[in-house]
């Protein structure tokens, strides 16, 4: 079957435009997370869905960072006036329970 | 702090020849420890979960084994198509996000 979905694959912007990414998570399954992987670093957790309930917005870096899922599906992640530190791969996953499966990622490079 | 942390950085194997990398972990309870396969440009591709001491997968030439404090991942007669980096994580007991090592990158040479 369809695995999860981003877009775009690669995004290039300058310093302090917005950006939004998008999931669209495998049909389903009701848990939806983003982590982003920087160069060098491990996965880091940004922020959790699940269902209806209040998200777990615990590993957002700063203000900037926001995200929203839309009738319990489609995730899109937005980052306000980005800066060069927010370049990193940016990775959504979707989970029926525990196990958590990963997109392709969306590149984002900050010039 | 939960931590995770990988062992090798990198290993480099010659086809055929056996090794195995290291997780281990720092948690303050264990939910369940996944490994993941991550080849360059894409995402992690799940292999395996363990939930408790003791337990051990198979999946073709790899088995994953887990510890109270550390996992292995054992590759059997690895093949060039192994090369990847494996990526260890752990769910902590009352969250559900997945805390990541750095990962140990695998280059299996013909």
């Amino acid at each position: 079957g369809a695995g999860v979905s981003q877009s775009p694959s690669n995004k290039v912007t300058e310093k302090g435009k917005d950006v939004e990414l998008r999931c669209d998570p495998i049909s389903g399954h009701t848990a939806l997370y983003w982590y982003r992987q920087s160069l060098g670093q491990g996965l880091e957790f940004l922020i959790y869905f699940q269902g209806n309930s209040a998200p777990d917005k615990s590993g957002l870096p700063s203000d900037r960072f926001s995200a929203e899922r839309t009738g319990g599906s489609v995730s899109t992640l937005t980052i306000q006036r980005t800066q060069q530190e927010d370049s990193a791969v940016y990775l959504c996953a979707s989970s029926p329970q525990d196990t958590q499966y990963f997109g392709p990622g969306t590149r984002l490079t900050v010039l | 702090e939960d931590q995770v942390t990988q062992s090798p950085e990198a290993l480099r194997l010659q086809e055929g020849e056996s090794s195995s990398l290291n997780c281990s972990y720092t948690v303050s309870g264990l939910r369940g420890l996944f490994w993941y396969r991550q080849d360059p440009g894409k995402g992690p591709e799940f292999l395996f979960t363990l939930y408790s001491a003791g337990e051990e997968k198979e999946k073709e030439r790899l088995k994953a084994t887990l510890t109270k404090k550390e996992s292995f991942l054992h590759i059997t007669a690895p093949k060039p198509e192994d090369s990847a980096t494996y990526l260890c994580a752990v769910q902590v007991t009352g969250f559900q996000k997945l805390v990541f090592g750095t990962g140990t990158r695998l280059l299996v040479s013909p």
